[in-house]
This record gives C-alpha cells, structure tokens and sequence, in this order.
C-alpha cells in the first residue's frame, strides 16, 4: 500500500515536499516513481529512483524537482521547488517492480494547487 | 522524446468487444502496460507486457502489439468497463511515457 501526503496550496514559485508512505513492500527494492495528473488532464510521469539510486526526471520538472527515499521510514519524497501554475495536478507515487517497466500499485493521490 | 498517440474516445455497446489502440514509432519493439482509471479514483494496471494480465483482472481484458500499434481489447464490454484508459511505455532515456488517454464510454 502506498500513502501519499504533503499536497496542497503554495503560491507561483514556493515549495512544497511531498511523501508516499509505503507497506508491505520494501521502497529501496523497487523503481519507485512519481506521476502526476492536472484536472481533467492524462497522466503525465514525473520522477524515477532505481533500487539503486539512479533518478530521473521529466523535463518539464528536471532542475527544480527532486526525488529521493528514507529507507529508515520506508518513504519516498518528492521536493517541489519554483512551483509554476502548470505543476498543479494530483501527485501519485507508483511502484515499478521491475524497473522500467509496468507500475504495479498507486497511491491515492495528493492534490498540488499553485496559485496566488 | 517519444510519443504515444490514442483515440481520444471509443464507445461500444454492451456485450460488444471494445478496441483502444495506441500508436508509437516501432512500438513493437517496446512493452506496452495500460491502465484502467475511473472518475476520483488511482490507475489500475490492467495488461503489462503486452499481454499479460495482473491477478484479479478479467480474461475480457487482453492486449496485441505489432508494428506501430499496440490495442487493448475489452470483450464483452460491461458498463462497469467505463473509464479512461492509458497506455504507457519507457523511452530510450529511462523516462515514461503516457499515452493522451482514451475515453470509454458504454451506450
């Protein structure tokens, strides 16, 4: 099961820091990621972390999102800095199991709105 | 970067069979996963590696990939079936990519 918190209203340019906690399942074992959906909007895939450390990113975050785990907690963050209108959406985190592959289990969702 | 194009909507009549295809250049050279997404609700994986189903899914929900086109059947469609649905693979620099989403609507 993932959990996701830490969304809600900061204005054009602040930040916000996201989390997914995780059960059942080990998050430094798996290709954790985060995707994200603006209203009425597709999916658009955000963040990768490998088991192994190695991060990627979407270009349109690349430079000013950061994504990384506390393996002691079991949790994987999503540091949210120069936030920008179009960064509003519903963040999920997903499991990849394998590792550029499918994604498995989502969380619930964490709502972003960037507005003054 | 790569992109992957779907049919912005489909509509089926129950108990007919519902196809959503997704084009890419050569994505038959790719793995292809879709998801199934209701209204306020997460994505579910519905087929992963082409054609393969999670536990729990239907048989009614298969997948086919070839070529430029990969297609997500639905047979028997059921007004449960009604959703958006997503196909999704990696590019060639570890990123993923989403299809635009296809709208499944049961007359």
């Amino acid at each position: 099961q993932l959990v996701e918190s830490g969304g809600g209203l900061v204005q054009p340019g602040g930040s916000l820091r996201l989390s997914c906690a995780a059960s059942g399942f080990t998050v430094s074992s798996n290709y954790m990621n985060w995707v994200r959906q603006a209203p009425g909007k597709g999916l658009e895939w955000v963040s990768v972390i490998y088991s192994g450390g190695s991060k990627y990113y979407a270009d349109s975050v690349k430079g000013r999102f950061t994504i990384s785990r506390d393996n002691s907690k079991n949790t994987l963050y999503l540091q949210m800095n120069s936030l920008r209108a179009e960064d509003a959406a519903v963040y999920y985190c997903a499991r990849d199991p394998r590792g550029n592959s499918f994604f498995d289990c989502w969380g619930q969702g964490t709502l972003v709105t960037v507005s003054s | 970067s790569y992109v992957l194009t779907q049919p912005p909507s489909v509509s089926v009549a129950p108990g007919q069979t519902a196809r959503i295809t997704c084009g890419g250049n050569n994505i038959g050279s790719k793995s292809v996963h879709w998801y199934q997404q209701k209204p306020g609700q997460a994505p579910v994986l519905v087929v992963y590696d082409d054609s393969d189903r999670p536990s729990g899914i239907p048989e009614r929900f298969s997948g086919s990939n070839s070529g430029n086109t990969a297609t997500l059947t639905i047979s028997r469609v059921e007004a449960g079936d009604e959703a958006d649905y997503y196909c999704q693979v990696w590019d060639s620099s570890s990123d993923g990519v989403f299809g635009g989403g296809t709208k499944l609507t049961v007359l």
